[in-house]
């Protein structure tokens, strides 16, 4: 699986967007990228997965560049209940062995 | 839709002992996984079992160890535990690629 390099820590205001920033450069063609929260001491969360195209849902949007070495989570209104560790993790999904890095730590600010 | 159950979700063994965690995956997916993190390690992938067979293994020792049943369910044994084990183990189940996993809450484990 292609490593992954996030920003250690990002602050972001209540009500506005979050962008959170993945590296992926050695990613290859048949690799998806995955998007994670975790909040403490609870479980992982999934977010949001895409291979090329840029994806919604209702928790987030996920912009993949058309080179696919970069990918930028957003979470368009940002709440407290969002203070957590993004993961960001490139894999081929056919081994469903997830390898989560450091993250990024996002806390929203009142 | 029930999300992952997992069973303890708190335990607390001596060094020495044996345990044995359980993991009930949302209906309808075939693929679990087992994970253990700790604070100095992070998440790190233990095994993932699909229709009964182990597809996947981490690097851990031998003392770790699953299984999964016919209905899905799984389970991870950790034999002669030692202090070092004391971790949050997640499990997390999905459909098969390329969907994502969903975790359960975990079963802390504290050797003592």
């Amino acid at each position: 699986d292609a490593k992954t390099t996030q920003p250690t820590s990002m602050d972001c205001a209540e009500g506005r967007a979050a962008n959170l920033p993945c590296n992926h450069s050695t990613i290859s063609g048949n690799e998806y990228v995955y998007w994670y929260r975790q909040i403490h001491s609870q479980g992982p969360q999934y977010i949001i997965h895409g291979l090329k195209n840029n994806e919604t849902n209702e928790m987030a949007s996920l912009i993949i560049t058309e080179d696919r070495k970069s990918s930028t989570l957003i979470l368009p209104h940002a709440t407290l209940r969002d203070t957590a560790v993004y993961y960001c993790i490139v894999n081929s999904g056919s081994a469903r062995q997830l390898t989560f890095g450091s993250g990024t730590q996002l806390t929203v600010l009142p | 839709k029930a999300g992952v159950t997992q069973t303890p979700r708190y335990l607390i063994k001596t060094r020495g002992q044996q345990v044995t965690l359980s993991c009930s995956p949302i209906s309808g997916h075939r693929s679990v996984s087992w994970y253990q993190q700790t604070p100095g390690q992070g998440l790190q992938f233990l095994f993932e079992y699909f229709s009964e067979t182990q597809r996947n293994k981490g690097n851990f020792p031998g003392r770790f160890s699953g299984r999964q049943f016919s209905n899905s369910r799984s389970e991870m044994n950790v034999s002669t535990l030692e202090l070092g084990d004391s971790a949050l183990y997640l499990c997390a189940s999905s459909l098969d690629r390329p969907f994502g996993a969903f975790f359960g809450q975990g079963t802390r484990l504290t050797v003592v």
